[in-house]
């Protein structure tokens, strides 16, 4: 059974470094990719970046300076680094597996509030 | 960037109607397509994949069409746990999703 969790702070100091962990059950990330999307408050959906079954990653361009995805396949684990965090980063961040984006984690929020 | 842009933003229907959700994309996008229903407190739903493919356990009021750049949603009879959001999304190139779509009951 797919699952997708994600962990992390549940709140931020503005400029500071956004840390989140996903952690999959039921795939294995070196034959799968992982996608991060977000979520402001009331608002749509922003796909931020992938981290690929080679390990190869790509970025939303307007998030690219200051994003970073990585991995622990040892662990099963991806994770997502953000820098410089703003207001507007406040959202729930979610990590998503499959060809079809089909599974979803639950969600973690992150308010960036001083 | 594809921009992809939904309408209406808000959609007011009875139970058993009929309801269209529309979707346009700002350049092909190969019916790489999906719907997704988002209920409130919710991570989103898969409902439909690659335009007109019903995700497993969906019910079968839901239905997708289109190609090129106009894609359609439909709800063959609407029902009262059908109210939620609904977002596009294209994958045919760096994934992006539409503004969505809200369903209220008339």
């Amino acid at each position: 059974q797919v699952q997708l969790k994600e962990s992390g702070p549940g709140l931020v100091q503005p400029s500071e470094t956004l840390s989140l962990t996903c952690t999959v059950s039921g795939f294995s990330l070196t034959s799968n990719s992982v996608h991060w999307v977000r979520q402001p408050p009331g608002k749509g959906l922003e796909w931020m970046g992938i981290i690929r079954s080679g390990g190869s990653t790509d970025y939303n361009s307007a998030l690219k300076s200051r994003l970073s995805i990585s991995r622990d396949t040892s662990k099963s684990q991806v994770f997502l680094k953000m820098n410089s965090l703003q207001t507007e980063d406040t959202a729930i961040y979610y990590c998503v597996y499959g060809p079809l984006f089909d599974y979803w984690g639950q969600g973690v929020m992150v308010t960036v509030s001083s | 960037d594809i921009q992809m842009t939904q309408s209406p933003s808000v959609l007011s229907a009875s139970v058993g109607d009929r309801v269209t959700l529309n979707c346009k994309a700002s350049q092909n996008i190969n019916k790489y397509l999906n719907w997704y229903q988002q209920k409130l407190g919710e991570a989103p739903k898969l409902l439909i994949y690659n335009t007109n493919n019903l995700q497993t356990g969906i019910p079968s009021r839901f239905s997708g069409s289109g190609s090129g750049t106009d894609y359609t949603l439909t709800i063959s009879s609407l029902q009262p746990e059908d109210v939620a959001t609904y977002f596009c999304f294209q994958h045919n190139s760096w994934p992006t999703f539409g503004a969505g779509t809200k369903l209220e009951l008339k």
